[in-house]
């Protein structure tokens, strides 16, 4: 079935330092969607992808949607304690609609 | 606008027996999904319902039940609880799963089962 994995699974950076975490998928998606989740609360929409090749920037945010649509990424500049969290990705294939969620990449800032 | 409402938000539970959760959706909202997260597994999909109907289904046994109600409100069932079932419920609304910019997903905070 359709798997998504999300990498690294871990990520500590102090303050000020760029964030990366990659997400790929083993089918093609017809979009992808991104959610940030606090530590004790629920998963919050970020962004959206449905383009090959889409870039999308907030603020100091910037997800990219790969030309083949099976990967994406969510880079962040000048971390701040505030981007503490876990990023999901999560994709739906054409036809289903069911999303399926990554991993997830745990983010720790340390100020 | 209320945000999506899930009840009870705590639950403890013994083997063997069956929990009912609830959950509320946004007004105006018609597809409801429901994920199972652990920290094991992450957050898995278990089904989606729109207008009482379910669309699609997850990879988890029969157990795992749900429905949907003629106001768009949802519930799903676990029977026969094991020890695994521990986990946080959580569901979440949209205008419409399969219509994009209608498919965001608002998320409630979730019920926590604990399986004892």
């Amino acid at each position: 079935g359709q798997q998504v994995m999300q990498i690294p699974q871990y990520q500590h950076v102090q303050e000020g330092e760029d964030f990366t975490t990659y997400c790929n998928s083993s089918t093609t998606l017809s979009n992808i969607q991104w959610y940030k989740q606090r530590p004790g609360g629920h998963p919050v929409f970020l962004i959206q992808l449905v383009k090959s090749g889409e870039v999308k920037k907030q603020k100091r945010l910037t997800f990219q949607f790969g030309e083949a649509k099976k990967n994406s990424s969510l880079h962040i500049t000048a971390t701040q304690t505030t981007d503490v969290g876990t990023y999901f990705c999560a994709g739906a294939t054409s036809g289903t609609y069911k999303y399926i969620f990554g991993t997830g990449t745990r983010l720790k800032v340390l100020a | 606008k209320a945000g999506v409402t899930q009840t009870p938000r705590y639950l403890i539970k013994t083997r063997g027996q069956q929990v009912t959760l609830s959950c509320s959706p946004i007004s105006g909202h018609r597809s409801v999904s429901w994920y199972q997260q652990t920290p094991g597994q992450g957050l898995q999909f278990l089904f989606e319902y729109f207008s009482e109907t379910q669309r699609n289904k997850g990879n988890f046994p029969g157990r795992f039940s749900g429905r949907q109600f003629s106001n768009s409100r949802s519930e799903m069932n676990v029977s026969t609880l094991e020890l695994g079932d521990s986990a946080l419920y959580l569901c979440a609304s949209s205008l419409d799963a399969r219509v994009l910019v209608k498919n965001i997903q608002y998320f409630g905070a979730g019920t926590r089962l604990s399986v004892l």
